[in-house]
């Protein structure tokens, strides 16, 4: 089992392009959650998806859109990056929306905007 | 609202001692799931430990022990021995069971373990 897997692992834009990150579960699992990682913020949570079908947002979703294309597969669009997007993106996933419920992670991608 | 505070931006132990890294919490849901991870400088967020709210007993998990006290909402992670690769960032998080899919972390602890 891989777990999560994330693609790329490191991407470079330049302001106003657009990019999509991967994201993969072979857990079964069915929630999966996008965070962002800044230096001394800890992760804050962009979109996630309770459900195959269902996307709902998280606390900083602003420039960002998801799409949950089936029950392994969770991605994250980047329209028009901006600077501010600088920062490390994980994905995860849970069996369901349980507090009992672990969030494992993927390994993260790394992006920075010029 | 949920909060989760680490007080502790950087701690150091020495090699083979126990270290206690402080995490306490507030919520309104009744029930709640507590976990720890380990974020080494290669970047992966590792999984530790789960505390459930309702749990009678301290979690604990090899090296790993989660000192649980409900009455002052904290959720202590106590490494025992410590191991030069426990190097590395930790970080509290919590998720209610109202709020389910809403995972909140903590800013995280830096945690060196010298030799």
């Amino acid at each position: 089992n891989a777990g999560v897997t994330q693609t790329p692992k490191f991407q470079v834009l330049k302001t106003g392009q657009s990019m999509t990150l991967q994201c993969a579960q072979d857990m079964n699992h069915n929630s999966m959650y996008w965070y962002r990682q800044d230096p001394g913020m800890g992760l804050r949570l962009i979109y996630y998806s309770a459900s195959e079908g269902t996307t709902d947002k998280g606390e900083v979703p602003n420039g960002y859109n998801v799409s949950r294309l089936n029950k392994r597969e969770f991605s994250l669009r980047l329209e028009s990056a901006a600077p501010s997007q600088t920062s490390v993106y994980f994905c995860a996933s849970s069996l369901g929306g349980l507090s009992t419920d672990t969030q494992y992670f993927g390994p993260g991608t790394r992006l920075t905007v010029l | 609202a949920q909060k989760i505070t680490q007080t502790q931006p950087g701690m150091f132990v020495q090699e083979k001692e126990a270290v206690t890294l402080d995490c306490t919490y507030d919520t309104s849901d009744p029930s709640y799931g507590l976990f720890w991870y380990k974020q080494p400088s290669s970047g992966e967020m590792i999984f530790l430990i789960y505390q459930g709210s309702y749990d009678q007993q301290n979690a604990t998990e090899g090296r790993y022990s989660l000192n649980f006290q409900k009455a002052r909402k904290s959720a202590n992670l106590v490494i025992s021995a410590s191991q030069l690769g426990d190097s590395a960032m930790y970080f509290c998080a919590m998720r209610g069971a109202n709020t389910g899919n809403q995972f909140y972390f903590g800013t995280g602890t830096s945690l060196t373990v010298i030799p």
